[in-house]
Formats: C-alpha cells, structure tokens, sequence
C-alpha cells in the first residue's frame, strides 16, 4: 500500500512570506503528527490532528498552524517565515494514536527561507 | 524537564562488526520507547518500541534494551553493513495530565559503516 505522502518535497521562500505543506496519510490512518527537523534541534514535535481536530501540540510559535481534512489529508502552514524556519518538515501517519501505536513517516519536505 | 540524551553523537565501525547506541531519559511519566532509523534524506523508519514492561526487543540485527529503573536504553547492531549507515533517533513518550502524550527526542547518533 502507498506510503505517506509529503508535497512539495523542496521549497524556496523568501521571509516574510507563508507557506503551507500538504501531507497524504497512508489509507486508513486516521493521526497526522508534524515534526520540524533541523541540524541544531534535532526533531521536534508541531502538533497532531486526529479526525479533523488538533489533539496534541508542541511548543512553536503561532505562526505555525494546520489542519486535516475529512479524508485525513493534511496541511501545514507557516505564516511570516524566518530564516529560522529553514528546516526538514515531516509529517507522520498512525491509526489511532501516534505514541501508542508505529508511526509512517513521510520523505519530508525540505523548507529553505532566503 | 523531560530530556533524551544520546551517546555517542557519531560513530565510525567497519564492516561486519557489532556497536551498542545508548539512550538515557528523564521523562515522566514514562510511556514508551522507540528507536528510529533515518537514512539521509529521507524520513525516520521505525526498528522497535518498547513499554515500561518490555526490557528487550529485537527487530534482525537489531536488538533494543530498556532498563525503565535507571531510564536507560540501548541499541545494539550486529554485523554490521553498509546500509546501516544512517541516524539513530531515539524517542520517549510520556503521558500528560488528563490524557494527551508528549513526545521526546534525541538528537541521534549518526552511524558510518565503512568497508
């Protein structure tokens, strides 16, 4: 079966602009978590949805936000970018929940902010 | 506050040999433990998960052990190749006040295998 799926896979912004992410989850799992992955920090933990709604959240600014759809396809959006936001974004797909249950991880998109 | 430290932070072995990866974790309450690969450029893949009550489990050549009583972990690879050569994140939940969970990582140890 097809794995997750992350478009784009590479992305150039300039700051100040927003950019939003899409993630298709393998078929049949309903969680979609976001991680930033960076040289720095490692990976880090954005949020999960679940059904449509955000069940969980890590620690990042407001300006990162998303959504899921009723397919359980989801969209991840960073608004005012900063060269900070460069990063690798992933996103990963389990049944039910994330921490419980293996998690399928996508290629990832790879943000660069100019 | 939670942390997951790992050692070492780079790793160089040859071909056909074993290493061990540790993993050592602050979090409470603890929840469960995995280890992930993830080769350049692309995303982590899963090699185990482990609970409080599991203290080993392997996935081939790849065995992980927890000690929940010292919050320690470890991965341990044998005969090693060349497509072992990747990262190795660890990642420990926690459960949180009134349900919900956080997820803690590692910054990884990168693994070269050479011939």
């Amino acid at each position: 079966k097809a794995g997750v799926t992350q478009t784009p896979r590479y992305l150039i912004k300039t700051r100040g602009q927003q950019v939003t992410l899409s993630c298709s989850p393998i078929s049949g799992h309903r969680s979609v978590s976001w991680y930033q992955q960076t040289p720095g920090q490692g990976l880090q933990f954005l949020f999960e949805y679940f059904s449509e709604t955000q069940r969980n959240k890590g620690n990042f600014p407001g300006r990162f936000s998303g959504r899921q759809f009723s397919n359980s396809r989801s969209e991840m959006n960073v608004s005012t970018l900063e060269l900070g936001d460069s990063a690798l974004y992933l996103c990963a797909s389990s049944r039910s929940r994330p921490e419980g249950t293996e998690a399928f991880f996508g290629q990832g998109t790879r943000l660069t902010v100019v | 506050k939670n942390q997951v430290e790992q050692s070492p932070q780079s790793l160089i072995i040859l071909e056909g040999k074993n290493c061990t990866l540790q993993c050592n974790y602050t979090v409470s309450p603890f929840s469960n433990l995995r280890w992930y690969k993830q080769d350049t450029g692309r995303g982590p893949v899963s090699l185990t998960i482990m609970t409080f009550s599991e203290n080993t489990k392997s996935n081939g050549r790849y065995t992980a052990t927890l000690d929940a009583d010292t919050k320690q972990s470890s991965l341990h690879i044998t005969a090693s190749q060349l497509s072992d050569s990747a990262s190795y994140i660890c990642v420990v939940s926690a459960d949180r006040f009134r349900g919900g969970y956080a997820l803690n990582f590692g910054k990884g140890t990168s693994l070269l295998v050479t011939p």
